[in-house]
Parts: structure tokens; sequence; C-alpha cells
């Protein structure tokens, strides 16, 4: 299927446990990237990328870690999930790297219990 | 003070009518505005996006910016229940710097 996709959609783990979280883009964009969105605070930008092998810091990176091998693949993993990551998790990606560009995937919903 | 504050609604409309959505912000070096739309279970997608103040027209769907007042909206005339979805603005000042507001949810009733 073309366009943005993320897998999985629905993920319960619990405290402690490594997660990683997938994002897939056909349209072979240079810019990826990975945000939160949680009530009251809305989107927030956690890691982006703008080509292969090279990752850059968002407003709220604690607690993950980023890796892109390959263009159209971005994993955003959790070391060691915690309550506070229990959240929405959003890939995009755009050509450009600016924000008005961005294509979002359908997101994935992680609980830490 | 948050630095974009978004009244969350929920805004409830009949169809047809005309709907505004608005958000203020404090800082004065955000230079461009976006405003997106999410469905329920789905990712945002973008409406439009605005350099200038002034209106930006699409369809149903005009961008207002305010810089002197620090004031954005967002109208949606003739409005349809399939516009039902949670409106979300972002601000934006410079490359990977944007502050998403928190949404307005709305919904129009048939």
């Amino acid at each position: 299927d073309a366009g943005i996709t993320q897998s999985p959609r629905y993920k319960i783990t619990e405290t402690g446990r490594q997660v990683t979280l997938m994002c897939h883009q056909t349209w072979s964009h240079s810019y990826m990237f990975w945000y939160r969105q949680d009530l009251g605070h809305g989107l927030r930008l956690i890691y982006y990328s703008a080509a292969a092998d090279i990752t850059d810091k968002g407003e709220v990176p604690d607690g993950y870690v980023v890796s892109r091998s390959k263009t159209e693949n971005f994993p955003l993993t959790l070391e060691s999930a915690t309550r506070s990551q229990t959240s929405v998790y959003f890939c995009a990606s755009s050509e450009s790297g600016w924000n008005y560009e961005q294509y979002f995937g359908p997101g994935t919903r992680l609980t830490v219990t | 003070q948050k630095e974009v504050e978004q009244d969350p609604g929920p805004l409830s409309v009949p169809e047809g009518a005309i709907v505004s959505l608005n958000c203020t912000y404090s800082n004065s070096a955000f230079q461009y505005f976006m405003w997106y739309r999410q469905y329920s279970r789905k990712g945002p997608e973008l409406l439009m996006y605005t350099y200038s103040s002034g209106n930006k027209e699409d369809g149903r769907f005009t961008a207002q910016v305010d810089k002197s007042s620090k004031y954005i909206s967002l109208f949606i005339r003739d409005s349809q229940p399939s516009d039902s979805a949670t409106y979300l603005c972002a601000i934006g000042w410079g490359y990977q710097k944007v502050t998403f507001g928190t949404g307005t949810k709305l919904q129009v009733i048939p």
C-alpha cells in the first residue's frame, strides 16, 4: 500500500520492557518524524531524521532511541518503558523537512502498565 | 502560560453553519501558521498553511492570521457532518520549531 504505515496500531506493555514502534513510508521522502500526542499537550516532536543514518532530537527525546538504516523505515524504540510514555505515537514524513509538507501515519496507541 | 492556546471544545453546530475555530499565541517570533484536521483514531492531515497576516481561502475553508493580535482563525463555511473532527492549530518559528495547539473538537449535526 502506498503512503505511510505504522505498526502495531495498539500495544500494551509493562513498565521496564523494551518496545519498538515501526514506521514505513513508500514515497521515498527524505525526512521522517516521530511525535507523541497527549491530552493537554498537543503533538510534540520526539525525533526526526533528514536522511538515512542522520537523526536529531526534537522537543521530548528522553527515553527514546531511533535509527534509520533505510530511507523508508524509521523505528522508534522505548528502551525501558515508563507509564509516562503511555501516549499515541505518530510517524510523519516529508520531502522538504518543513512541517507544512508533512504526511502523518495513522498512529500507534501505546499503553504502559 | 502556554505558547499556543486553543479552546478544546467540544463545539457543536448544525449542518450548514459557519464554524470559527481559534488559537492565540504568545511568541511574536512565530512565522508560519498551519491548521490540521484529525479524525478520530487517525493521524492529522494538513488543511492550510500561511506565512502572512490576512486571509487565505481554500474552498469552504478560510485561514485568517492577525499577527498584531497574535490570533489565528479557521473558518468553515457550509459545514458538513464530514467536517466533524478535531482541528489543531500549529505555529512555527523555524526549521523543526513548531508548537501545536491541543485541538478543538468539532461536531456538525445533520
